[in-house]
């Protein structure tokens, strides 16, 4: 099993840019969720699925779209990447409420 | 969603024991109580978790309060990588806005 894989790893964007951070699991899980974590601060929670074409908004969505057409990816969506989007962006997901899995992050910095 | 408190921070020496509290006094009855830690420059690992007894792992051991408002990380001899930020969260079985809070910095001291 590979687990949880995020692509890309690092990224630089250009204010006003768009991308698509992909996160897939192969684990059947149906609870996916977006984490930003900014330097030195706490994980905070941008969309979160409970399963194929369910998603919800979290703490922090604005600025993000997501979704969920299949179990296995869960895409995160920036649109017109603004510096205050910098950040370390993490995948995670589980089955329930048995433990959760986390990809190993993608780095992102908008200049 | 169940919220949960912790210290901002402990220190340890290594080689003793840590125990890393949480309280979650607003805990549901279907709600599990998971452990993470989040070493420098990584990405959060699973630690351990429990519904109502307590549990035991090769990393820690997890205590459990009788009401369940409380619960407590044990690491029962602290080595330098354990130095993380170590994160309590209750975990609903069925569809959770899992939010995590500031959690506990550990210092490990030689």
């Amino acid at each position: 099993n590979a687990g949880v894989t995020q692509t890309p790893k690092f990224r630089i964007l250009k204010i006003g840019q768009s991308m698509t951070l992909q996160c897939t699991q192969d684990m059947n899980h149906n609870y996916m969720y977006w984490y930003r974590q900014d330097p030195g601060m706490g994980l905070k929670l941008i969309y979160y699925s409970v399963g194929a074409g369910i998603t919800d908004k979290g703490e922090v969505p604005n600025g993000y779209n997501v979704s969920r057409s299949t179990t296995e990816d869960f895409p995160l969506r920036l649109e017109l990447a603004a510096p205050s989007q910098t950040s370390v962006y993490f995948c995670a997901s589980s089955y329930g409420w048995e433990k959760l899995f986390f990809g190993s992050g993608t780095q992102l910095s908008v200049l | 969603d169940a919220k949960t408190t912790q210290p901002n921070s402990m220190e340890s020496n290594e080689e003793e024991p840590v125990h890393l509290p949480c309280n979650h006094s607003t805990i549901s009855g279907t709600d599990y109580i998971h452990w993470y830690r989040q070493l420098p420059s990584q990405g959060p690992e699973y630690v351990i978790h429990g519904l109502t007894s307590n549990v035991n792992n090769r990393m820690a051991s997890l205590a459990i309060a009788e009401d369940r408002k409380s619960s407590t990380l044990i690491l029962h001899r602290a080595t330098l990588r354990d130095a993380a930020v170590y994160y309590c969260i209750p975990l609903r079985a069925a569809g959770n806005k899992l939010t995590f809070g500031g959690g506990t910095r550990v210092l490990v001291k030689p």
